[in-house]
């Protein structure tokens, strides 16, 4: 069975601050995608990533996918109180669908 | 708006009863998911099907059967209900059926067994 391990679940910063989320898994995924999901809506995708190794940039958001394609990271710079919510990391089966395993999630509080 | 619609938006009923939960997928998608949200067990993947077939299943009950119907739209039918069923339900949709593509997710269900 395929899991994703997120860490840390919760946390709770101030404004300005930096931060990373952890998504770690003894499993290889074909692809990891990061989702934020805010409160009554559902998951919105952020990113993808697809080659071990990658880094993409989305303003001051930094996702990295592990050279052996079975971890990834979100990195926040200079978080803002508009950054709060849930985000959720989910890996693509290496089998041909679209199946996805989502980690537990990281709820983030970024206050003013 | 992700264009992926669900119906209905809460759904509250009682225990060992049947309820069907709707999804239509955005506009030239084929694919579409269902998953189930609780707070225990997270984001669970139940069942994708692609073009009207059974792509791909995950630990979905039993008493869950899911269909796509010609016109795309599908249909999450949950039987038998028990309180541990209360939780949020997700449809999604994607152009096709490759894991790497995106899923765009509905608003959801939310579903109360009392």
């Amino acid at each position: 069975t395929q899991l994703l391990e997120q860490s840390p679940q919760f946390l709770s910063i101030q404004e300005g601050e930096n931060l990373t989320v952890y998504c770690n898994s003894s499993s290889v995924f074909s692809s990891l995608q990061w989702y934020r999901q805010e409160p009554g809506e559902g998951p919105v995708l952020l990113v993808t990533v697809v080659t071990g190794g990658e880094v993409k940039k989305l303003k001051r958001l930094t996702f990295q996918f592990g050279d052996a394609r079975k971890d990834s990271s979100l990195h926040i710079t200079a978080a803002q109180t508009g950054d709060t919510g849930l985000y959720l990391c989910a890996g693509a089966s290496v089998s041909n669908t679209g199946k996805l395993i989502f980690g537990q999630g990281t709820t983030l509080q970024v206050k003013p | 708006d992700s264009g992926v619609t669900q119906t209905p938006k809460h759904l509250i009923t009682a225990t060992g009863q049947r309820v069907t939960l709707r999804c239509s997928p955005r506009s030239g998608d084929l694919s579409v998911y269902w998953y189930q949200q609780s707070l225990d067990q997270g984001l669970q993947f139940l069942i994708q099907y692609y073009n009207g077939e059974e792509r791909a299943k995950g630990n979905i009950l039993e008493r869950f059967s899911a269909q796509q119907f010609p016109d795309l739209h599908s249909e999450l039918n949950l039987s038998s209900l028990e309180l541990g069923d209360s939780a949020l339900y997700f449809c999604a949709s994607s152009v096709g059926l490759a894991g790497w593509e995106t899923q765009y997710f509905g608003p959801g269900t939310r579903l109360l067994v009392l």
